[in-house]
């Protein structure tokens, strides 16, 4: 149990196109889900916390307006990344948790290339 | 004080050695103390995690050791393989945010 999927797992995109990825939980009700990001040999590092029908919570030095995330239901997360740049290259990993949960399940991650 | 400082950033052993990582943090706030493994290309996955109540808690090959007091945990890998040859995360998580802070990891390498 508690699986995490995300689609894709890898994309190409050009220079200031926008590009969306999706996450799920396969088999559970993710009430809060967080997306992260990650440069090569780094550690994760959070962007912001998503809870299922209200707005997400971004952490400091992340735009809002760039980094647009949707919870619209219990199962399934969008981060849409817009006007992309290759700055925004990167492998982009959501988690998900049941309620009240420390647990985080981690998706595949996705990996972005902006040219 | 948000930060959890882990170390080594890398290491080097030997098939059947006992690998050793460790994570120190400020904030006493923290109450839940995950590791996660990761392979190339891929999510990490959660390996074990230890809660302030305890001072050790043992999966399998892993290990947590845990010292409150000094504000430091741990983590052993017994008879390591070359396998277990990955990039290890700790955390930390304060009840109600459930946000986890990352170390800044450790690639270990398990010679066959």
């Amino acid at each position: 149990g508690a699986v995490v999927s995300q689609h894709p797992s890898w994309v190409i995109c050009k220079s200031g196109t926008s590009v969306k990825i999706e996450c799920r939980s396969l088999d559970f009700q993710a009430t809060t889900m967080f997306w992260y990001r990650q440069f090569p040999k780094q550690s994760l590092m959070l962007m912001a916390t998503s809870n299922e029908g209200s707005k997400a919570t971004y952490e400091q030095g992340v735009e809002k307006d760039k980094f647009l995330i949707n919870h619209a239901s219990l199962t399934l997360s969008t981060l849409t990344v817009t006007s992309a740049h290759p700055e925004d290259s990167s492998f982009y990993i959501c988690s998900a948790t049941r309620v009240e949960s420390y647990e985080q399940y981690f998706g595949p991650g996705t990996r972005l290339t902006v040219t | 004080q948000q930060q959890v400082k882990q170390s080594p950033q890398s290491l080097i052993v030997q098939k059947g050695g006992i690998p050793i990582i460790n994570c120190a943090y400020e904030n006493t706030a923290f109450d839940y103390f995950p590791w996660y493994q990761q392979f190339p290309g891929k999510g990490p996955a959660l390996l074990i995690a230890i809660r302030p109540d305890v001072s050790e808690k043992k999966e399998g090959r892993f290990t947590i050791s845990f010292n409150k007091s000094a504000k430091q945990f741990s983590l052993h890998i017994m008879d390591s393989q070359p396998g277990d040859s990955a990039t290890y995360f700790c955390a930390a998580s304060a009840t109600g945010t459930y946000k986890y802070i990352f170390g800044t990891g450790t690639r270990l390498k398990v010679l066959a």
